[in-house]
């Protein structure tokens, strides 16, 4: 089983600043099958980043994914009000498909 | 616009079986490369993967879970069908429903994602 840690648990920034969420992997992430989603109180998650640096329809260009292999990176260049929620990475190439605790974006 | 929903009881005993249904609109169970998935989410805590079926009725179980999952599909009203064994407390959560595609060996994470259904484990 592949284990995803988030770092950090929890984020706190203010609005307009510059966001970098960490997923690191136990081992290597096939095909770069490496997701990001964005879930807020009382809702499902969102689909952000697909393909470790695809953006998902309708996903704003402040939200960037990069990396491969064992380490991966969701940056949000300026953060929007509606941006503080929690994130998950999530990878979908090797079963049983894992998701990391997620990191929790906060105000400042 | 492709649209899931969750429906089942929301209390279950201790000891019980549980099943979820999950209705699809806006593409069919049965459509080439068509796959639904299993997700849930324990009060505050991170999500969990359960298990996908395929469009052909391929399907993939968590290791942690099998044994007291089951997974089906009803082509005939485009639902997906969950049905769980031996119902815990530890088992109370959000359980999703989630879309996704696997085309010729190309695989798709999930979206959309259902509402989700609580369900809560108690007697």
């Amino acid at each position: 089983e592949i284990v995803l840690t988030q770092s950090p648990g929890t984020l706190s920034l203010s609005p307009g600043e510059r966001a970098t969420l960490s997923c690191r992997a136990s081992q290597r992430v096939s095909s770069s099958y490496l997701a990001w989603y964005q879930q807020k109180p009382g809702q499902a998650p969102r689909l952000l980043i697909y393909g470790a640096s695809t953006r998902a329809i309708g996903i704003p260009d402040r939200f960037r994914g990069s990396g491969s292999g064992t380490d991966f990176t969701l940056t949000i260049s300026r953060l929007e009000p509606e941006d503080f929620a929690v994130y998950y990475c999530h990878q979908y190439g090797s079963s049983p498909l894992t998701f990391g605790r997620g990191t929790r974006l906060d105000i400042k | 616009q492709i649209t899931l929903k969750e429906s089942g009881p929301a209390v279950v005993k201790p000891r019980q079986p549980v099943t979820l249904t999950c209705a699809l609109s806006g593409v069919s169970i049965s459509r080439h490369g068509v796959v639904v998935g299993w997700i849930r989410q324990s009060p505050g805590k991170a999500l969990e993967w359960l298990g996908d079926i395929s469009w052909n009725d391929d399907k993939w179980y968590s290791p942690s879970l099998r044994g007291r999952l089951t997974i089906m599909k009803d082509a005939s009203k485009n639902e997906v069908v969950l049905t769980m064994t031996n119902m815990d407390p530890v088992d109370t959560a959000t359980y999703y429903c989630g879309h996704k595609s696997r085309v010729f060996g190309v695989v798709t994470p999930f979206d959309p994602w259902g509402p989700g259904t609580q369900v809560t484990v108690s007697s």
